[in-house]
């Protein structure tokens, strides 16, 4: 059975402040994505990770994958208050597009 | 490009009742879709895999007698829950995968059914 875990769970910093969200799963993959959910919404795709080595960046947000090491990392850059979300990784085993296994979730609060 | 569609975005029902969700992807074709259910403050929950032409493959401990999944045609899945009960509150989310470039396109999902059951 596949395993995603995040870290951490909760996660309060200062606007400005750099932080990185760990996401670790316990079979092969080379499918991985992030998403973002805002309260009582649904999710929004941020980025797909599909290879070892892969690196994606847009705006604060700076995504990675290293498949031998099964983590993928998600760094925020001078936090701001509009990052304030729910963060989600999602891996997807390999060979198949069925079944994508969701992280436990990481609550970032960005304080100004 | 790849929007799914969920109606209704929330619902309130009574015990004993059943409620359809709908799922829709609006410009793309879906051979599969996935539903979820999400709980408060948790992460998502496959229920169930729904295949278009086939019988949904279910999750271990999701009763299919419940949560009866049809998708009749490559654009429409829908959930309908029997009978619901105060235990099935919680938020339904839909999504599918597909598309012109459906290898490098993750999973989009819907805007998701917040289910109140009184």
């Amino acid at each position: 059975e596949l395993k995603v875990e995040q870290n951490p769970l909760f996660l309060s910093m200062q606007e400005g402040k750099n932080y990185t969200i760990y996401c670790n799963y316990s079979t092969t993959s080379d499918r991985l994505y992030w998403y973002r959910q805002d309260p009582g919404k649904s999710l929004e795709s941020l980025f797909v990770l599909l290879s070892n080595g892969a690196v994606k960046q847009e705006g604060r947000l700076m995504a990675s994958l290293d498949t031998k090491a099964r983590l993928s990392t998600l760094h925020i850059t001078a936090a701001v208050h509009d990052l304030s979300a729910t963060y989600f990784c999602a891996v997807d085993p390999a060979s198949f597009y069925q079944k994508v296994t969701f992280g436990t979730g990481t609550k970032l609060q960005v304080i100004p | 490009g790849a929007v799914v569609s969920q109606h209704p975005s929330w619902v309130i029902c009574k015990s004993g009742t059943s409620v359809k969700i709908e799922c829709r992807s609006l410009d793309f074709q879906a051979t599969t879709m996935f539903w979820y259910r999400q709980f408060p403050k948790q992460s998502l929950m496959l229920m169930a895999t729904s295949n278009e032409g086939s019988k949904a493959t279910y999750e271990q401990g999701v009763e299919k007698d419940k949560f009866l999944i049809n998708h009749a045609s490559l654009t429409l899945s829908t959930l309908t829950v029997t009978s619901a009960h105060p235990e099935d509150s919680s938020f339904y989310i839909c999504s599918a995968q597909g598309g012109q470039d459906s290898y490098n396109s993750p999973l989009h999902f819907g805007n998701g059914t917040r289910l109140t059951v009184t």
